[in-house]
């Protein structure tokens, strides 16, 4: 069964500081892999997604997130945090063919502080 | 698009009633999800259809919930009765083909 895990339940940053948040997937067959972002009493809206092609995708919000297939890794990652960027965020998985299935990681609180 | 709509935002009920959420997903969308997200467990996926045929149900806990998506453009998601575990906030995603998935903004359900 497809499994994702989100290591970091919280990870605090100051504003203009870099930040990584860490998504590691288990399956072992191709997958599709996603960032979704949650914002307070919201409902999750994509952030970003690999389906194929080029390993590193980017948001356009400035995030961006590289399909490491060796380490079975989708970190999420930006370079420089606004305080806006505070919400929960949730990695998630499928299996190729069926992007719309999606199993999800337990998500990471980033809190940015100035 | 008004994106996908789920009805009441809120919803306090008492142990034992019957509660029904709604939810109309985007329109041209023919896949429907309902996931139920809670602090201990995170997101699960309880239910999807596609094209208005339920898919896989394994998600559902037990019995006393039921999903039903009459039409194209809606689908309830019904617990009978309901018990304070219940309580959650739960999710309606519509997705187009094997797009990736929208949500609507929640029903958050407490049961006292």
């Amino acid at each position: 069964a497809q499994s994702v895990t989100q290591l970091d339940s919280q990870v605090p940053v100051f504003e203009e500081a870099p930040v990584e948040l860490r998504c590691n997937y288990s399956s072992s067959v191709s997958v599709y892999l996603f960032w979704y972002v949650q914002y307070p009493n919201q409902g999750l809206q994509l952030l970003l997604k690999y389906l194929s092609g080029s390993t590193l995708v980017e948001s356009i919000n400035g995030f961006e997130a590289e399909f490491n297939k060796s380490q079975t890794s989708f970190h999420l990652r930006k370079p420089s945090v606004h305080i806006s960027d505070t919400a929960e965020y949730f990695c998630a998985v499928s299996y190729t063919g069926t992007a719309s299935k999606l199993t999800f990681g337990t998500g990471t609180r980033l809190q940015v502080t100035l | 698009d008004a994106g996908v709509i789920q009805s009441p935002r809120h919803e306090v009920t008492e142990m034992g009633q019957e509660v029904t959420l709604r939810c109309k997903p985007i329109s041209g969308h023919n896949s429907l999800f309902w996931y139920r997200q809670t602090m201990m467990r995170g997101l699960e996926l309880l239910i999807y259809f596609n094209n208005n045929v339920p898919i896989d149900d394994s998600g559902m806990p037990e019995d006393r919930f039921s999903a039903k998506m009459p039409n194209a453009s809606f689908s309830t998601l019904k617990i009978q009765p309901s018990e304070p575990r219940d309580s959650a906030v739960y999710f309606c995603a519509s997705s187009a083909g094997t797009g990736s998935p929208f949500f609507g903004q929640g029903t958050r359900l407490t049961v006292v």
